[in-house]
């Protein structure tokens, strides 16, 4: 049993370039969340997805797409990377009836 | 959901009970008190949750106060591998699923 896993784990990016973030669960989960956290910060909401097929933004959404076409995946796209998106990304799940969050170990991501 | 203030930062020594203290003064009667840390560059880990009564697991005890304004979160004896970020955060169980985290408190414990 997996859990959560996230890939890729490290990634550097030039400005401008777009890439994905995977995250897939095998727990059957039906909520799951994407946060970024920047040195020595809490962690902070991007989107969420409340199921298959819908999405939701969270607290800083600008800048990133979502999709979740499956309930097992929830993608994290950057479509134009800026140095400000520089951050370690975090995936999470949780059951619909408790607030009970599985994370994934992060991605780091460096925008030059 | 309620807004929660913790300490930025604490400090206590390895084998004493670590008291991470939580105030949430606007929580309403449906929602309920959760733990998470966050050790150095992993992902949070959940730790304890509770309503009003007190809760205590393999990991920790909570602490919730009558009028359910404040909880401490205690980790009976500490050891250098609690040093991590808790977070408290209060969220009711039907309309959480926009879960955001707070700053936490750093807590060091020191050898």
């Amino acid at each position: 049993n997996a859990g959560v896993t996230q890939t890729p784990k490290f990634r550097v990016l030039k400005t401008g370039q777009s890439m994905t973030l995977l995250c897939a669960q095998d727990m059957n989960h039906e909520y799951m969340y994407w946060y970024r956290q920047d040195p020595g910060m809490g962690l902070r909401l991007i989107h969420y997805s409340v199921g298959e097929g819908t999405t939701a933004k969270g607290e800083v959404p600008d800048g990133y797409n979502v999709s979740r076409l499956k309930k097992q995946n929830f993608l994290l796209g950057l479509e134009s990377a800026a140095p400000s998106q520089t951050s370690v990304y975090f995936c999470a799940s949780r059951t619909f009836w408790a607030n009970v969050l599985t994370f994934g170990a992060g991605s780091r991501l460096t925008v030059l | 959901d309620a807004k929660t203030t913790q300490p930025p930062s604490m400090d206590c020594a390895e084998g004493r009970a670590a008291n991470l203290p939580c105030n949430h003064s606007t929580i309403s009667g449906n929602e309920y008190v959760y733990w998470y840390r966050q050790i150095h560059s992993q992902g949070p880990q959940y730790i304890i949750h509770g309503l009003k009564n007190n809760e205590t697991n393999e990991m920790a005890s909570l602490i919730i106060t009558e009028d359910r304004k404040s909880s401490t979160l205690i980790l009976p004896h500490a050891t250098l591998r609690d040093t991590a970020v808790y977070y408290c955060i209060v969220l009711s169980e039907t309309s959480g699923s926009r879960l955001t985290f707070g700053e936490g408190t750093q807590l060091t414990v020191n050898p």
